[in-house]
């Protein structure tokens, strides 16, 4: 069964430094997504993407965070500078359509980022 | 804007126990409602769906009814398993959204032996 797949799964960074997540979604899907957890707290939507380019972001999506598709079978996100609150999990998703009636979103693994 | 709230977890039960997890959200318009679980080191599996009021959506002995009167997706199974500990999130989205989900807190379920 097709999968997204995350790497790494836990990643630890000292705050300021920069960090890459990435994922590969599942090869058919068009439209893609990142998620982030923050332990005890809700997911919450940071970004969607389809066509090359951002679909929509939250607030939460500032200046720091970046998403690229570089070479169409990954997609990163990219946090520039890290602050120990940027310490979630972070959840890659891809749906092949934004039909809800008939598709799913499918989610990877998810990448624990921790900064310290 | 749109939000779903959650029952708090976490809930603990027997094997066989009734299990239900209460969700409401608000929401314009007409969303599309899901469950959600993840299980212990995994992502996030789509359990059930509802796109339109009274639809129920089941899986896995799992159900939940789209009550748009009371904003409601109350997740329901009639006899848990062990198997069935995870954390359940449920979550909404609406046509125009372009696919982005809304989550609930998410509620984590323990069943025991």
């Amino acid at each position: 069964e097709p999968e997204v797949t995350q790497t790494p799964s836990h990643q630890v960074t000292q705050m300021g430094q920069e960090v890459i997540l990435r994922c590969v979604p599942i090869s058919n899907h068009l439209y893609f997504y990142w998620y982030r957890q923050i332990l005890g707290q809700k997911v919450e939507f940071l970004v969607s993407f389809y066509n090359n380019e951002i679909s929509e972001k939250s607030e939460i999506f500032d200046d720091q965070f970046s998403v690229e598709r570089p070479d169409g079978s990954n997609f990163t996100l990219k946090i520039r500078s890290t602050k120990l609150e940027d310490s979630a999990m972070y959840f890659c998703a891809s749906r092949s359509s934004v039909s809800t009636m008939n598709t799913e979103a499918f989610f990877g693994q998810g990448t624990r980022l921790t900064v310290v | 804007g749109n939000s779903v709230t959650q029952m708090e977890g976490p809930v603990t039960l027997s094997e066989e126990a009734f299990l239900t997890i209460n969700c409401t959200y608000t929401a314009t318009g007409y969303p599309s409602l899901f469950w959600y679980v993840q299980y212990p080191g995994e992502g996030l599996q789509l359990l059930l769906k509802a796109t339109k009021a009274d639809d129920k959506g089941s899986n896995k002995g799992f159900e939940a009814t789209y009550r748009k009167e009371t904003t409601s997706f109350h997740l329901e199974k009639g006899s848990v398993q062990v198997s069935d500990s995870a954390v359940y999130f449920c979550a909404l989205t609406s046509y125009n959204q372009g696919g982005k989900l809304i989550f609930g807190q998410g509620t984590e379920l323990s069943v025991k032996p």
